[in-house]
């Protein structure tokens, strides 16, 4: 079966802190990875997407992927209560077109 | 650009009607649409895939005759959902690829809360 996990949560950081959410996957031929961030009730909404090895940054968000380790991972910098949601991991495996979504990880960011 | 209309935001209905979800995009053809399921505190899992002018394909476990899929046009995607009981009670997103975007193609409707009483 082919799984994208992450831990539930929620991860509790205060403002200003560093956040560090982790994903794994279980398909070695999977190429696209990608962070969403959804608000409760709301349709998720793409933080960023990469393909490599190695970090990717954007603002204050740095992707990191780790394919021999199949782990990719999204740091948030500059934490803020706004960040407060719960960011899913999504992979497109091989042979697919489609998403595989992880069930996400709740952050709670505190004042 | 690249957006994604879904209608209605919320819907409430009696068990044993049909409820449909529209889903249309609004400035660009999709050749493909996807139709996901969010249970509360769950992630979201693909029902299926249609593509404009063929049947969709469910994934396993998505009973086709209960959830009627039809894409007609290259903009118009519509999910109905037949005989609901309270368990379909969920919240109904679609997405959409963009052609020619790449990590920033997969552009997702604003989602549909059905409550089934």
């Amino acid at each position: 079966q082919k799984e994208v996990e992450q831990n539930s949560g929620p991860l509790s950081v205060p403002e200003g802190a560093i956040a560090s959410l982790n994903c794994t996957y279980s398909d070695r031929g999977s190429q696209s990875f990608f962070w969403y961030r959804q608000y409760s009730g709301k349709s998720p909404e793409l933080i960023m997407f990469i393909y490599s090895n190695g970090d990717k940054e954007d603002g204050r968000f740095t992707a990191q992927l780790n394919k021999a380790s199949q782990y990719v991972s999204l740091l948030i910098r500059d934490s803020q209560p706004s960040d407060s949601a719960t960011y899913l991991c999504a992979v497109i495996m091989g042979g697919y077109s489609t998403l595989t979504f992880g069930k996400g990880t709740m952050l709670l960011v505190s004042p | 650009g690249a957006v994604v209309s879904q209608h209605p935001s919320w819907v409430i209905c009696k068990s044993g009607t049909s409820v449909k979800i529209e889903c249309r995009s609004l400035d660009f053809q999709a050749t493909t649409m996807f139709w996901y399921r969010q249970f509360p505190k769950q992630s979201l899992m693909l029902m299926a895939t249609s593509n404009e002018g063929s049947k969709a394909t469910y994934e396993q476990g998505v009973e086709k005759d209960k959830f009627l899929i039809n894409h007609a046009s290259l903009t118009l995607s519509t999910l109905t959902v037949t005989s609901a009981h309270p368990e379909d009670s969920s919240f109904y997103i679609c997405s959409a690829r963009v052609p020619g975007r790449g990590g920033y193609g997969y552009t997702f409707g604003s989602g549909t809360r059905l409550t089934v009483v």
